[in-house]
């Protein structure tokens, strides 16, 4: 069954405490992607990676990392999270077939923070 | 700004109506696809448009990208209140394969 696992699904938090937001997905696919979801504004693309190694910026990247080291992970860390990193997070992946536009992109359940 | 601008933002109405959600920007998307998101879970894609004026049917949807591929449309006949949810757009523009802008979303309620 295709899967893309978030860990942890809720986490309460403080000021400053780095944290990571693991994500696997086991459909071998090279593209991976983090949003973000907050009321009114629908999802927004933090950083997203198209292969190993090969990472990019989305719409909202400031105050977030991510790495790549392996196909199958793409884990979001926020070294010094703030009150206004409070948000629902959602990693994503799709295929990169020849036509990428026309793959699904498949979610995960999302990853609720809240950083007091 | 939001680069794609859905309306209505939040849809109630009853069993058997119909309905139409509106996906909109000033600039030209490569492709548009829409979601349909419930709580507690992630989006998961109904149909994805690619060429102007295209209009794809989905059971009780109808989906329709503007002949300049700005705009996009989501038609609901007979609504039921299984289609409640939160109703995405999204999409991508040029050669930016990776980089998928989601508009703000329509929250419908279908009330029996």
């Amino acid at each position: 069954e295709a899967q893309v696992t978030q860990n942890p699904r809720y986490l309460i938090t403080v000021t400053g405490k780095k944290l990571t937001v693991t994500c696997s997905q086991n459909m071998n696919h090279e593209y991976m992607s983090w949003y973000r979801q907050d009321p009114g504004l629908g999802l927004r693309q933090i950083y997203y990676s198209m292969n190993v190694e090969v990472t990019d910026k989305g719409d909202v990247p400031e105050g977030y990392k991510v790495s790549r080291k392996e196909k199958r992970n793409f884990p979001l860390i926020l070294e010094s999270p703030s009150p206004n990193q409070t948000s629902l997070y959602f990693c994503a992946t799709r295929g990169t077939g020849w036509f990428m536009d026309n793959q699904p992109q498949h979610f995960g359940d999302g990853t609720r923070l809240s950083i007091l | 700004t939001q680069l794609l601008e859905q309306s209505p933002q939040f849809l109630s109405i009853q069993e058997g109506e119909n309905l139409t959600v509106y996906c909109n920007s000033s600039s030209v998307f490569s492709s548009l696809q829409w979601y349909r998101q419930e709580p507690g879970e992630g989006p998961v894609l109904l149909v994805t448009v690619v060429t102007g004026g295209e209009v794809k049917k989905l059971k009780r949807l109808t989906f329709q990208f503007g002949d300049a591929r700005k705009d996009s449309s989501l038609h609901i006949t007979a609504a039921q209140p299984g289609d409640t949810g939160l109703y995405l757009c999204a999409g991508t523009q040029g050669t930016s394969y990776g980089k998928l802008t989601f508009g703000q979303g329509t929250i419908l309620t279908v009330h029996p």
